[in-house]
């Protein structure tokens, strides 16, 4: 089967740096993706990455080592705003069929 | 701008009831998906389908069935609607990229 892995809830003040881990176990495993959702709102896509290596999208930024089954998010200089849940999804190399984690919260304090 | 429409954002049913949850896009996507979201669990996959009258079960597809009559039509269907079915449903549509578009979600209460 899958299964993804990544912490519950992160705290952290504006400004700050925040680091949201994902570890997975994908058989067939083509990519790793990440969604932000808004209490209320739809999932955005945020990053996706298929090679190693670090992706970077303006303060975001998307880490993957395949030899390590393993992601991360990086949130750089933390706004308020930022405040909201975070996901990790695996895509298999046989199509586009998103397996998700369940969610990181993180709560940004002034 | 892209665009998925689900039909209604919150229904409330009585149990043995069929649901019928719409979704549209028009971003012409071969690809579209049903996801239902319950908190602690993040999202999981009930049906995807990769084009017109294809469909494929997703991890969870117990209890449900989907159409895909029309490229950006897809359906789900709840045939005889159950408690533990009362959740968030999200439907999403994609080009296969690894980026999904998410509709606004339709939250579906069985009592």
């Amino acid at each position: 089967g899958q299964s993804l892995e990544q912490p519950s809830e992160v705290t952290a003040v504006e400004g700050a740096i925040v680091q949201i881990n994902c570890t997975y176990q994908t058989s067939g495993f083509y990519g790793l993706s990440w969604y932000q959702q808004h209490d209320g709102g739809a999932p955005t896509f945020l990053s996706y990455n298929a090679l190693d290596g670090l992706e970077e999208t303006g303060r975001f930024s998307s880490f993957l080592s395949r030899s390590d089954s393993y992601g991360y998010l990086l949130l750089q200089e933390l706004q308020m705003k930022d405040s909201a849940s975070y996901f990790c999804a695996s895509s298999k190399a046989a199509g586009n069929k998103l397996t998700f984690g369940g969610g990181t919260r993180v709560l940004v304090k002034p | 701008d892209v665009k998925v429409t689900q039909s209604s954002r919150y229904l409330v049913k009585r149990t043995g009831e069929k649901v019928f949850l719409e979704c549209v896009q028009d971003m012409d996507h071969e690809n579209m998906f049903w996801y239902r979201q319950d908190p602690g669990l993040g999202l999981r996959l009930i049906y995807f389908s990769y084009d017109v009258k294809m469909k494929e079960k997703g991890d969870i597809p117990e209890g449900y069935s989907v159409s895909r009559e029309k490229k950006e039509r897809f359906s789900l269907i709840l045939e005889s609607a159950s408690t533990n079915q009362t959740s968030m449903y999200l439907c999403a549509s994609s080009l296969g990229t690894g980026e999904l578009f998410f509709g606004e979600g339709s939250r579906l209460t069985v009592l």
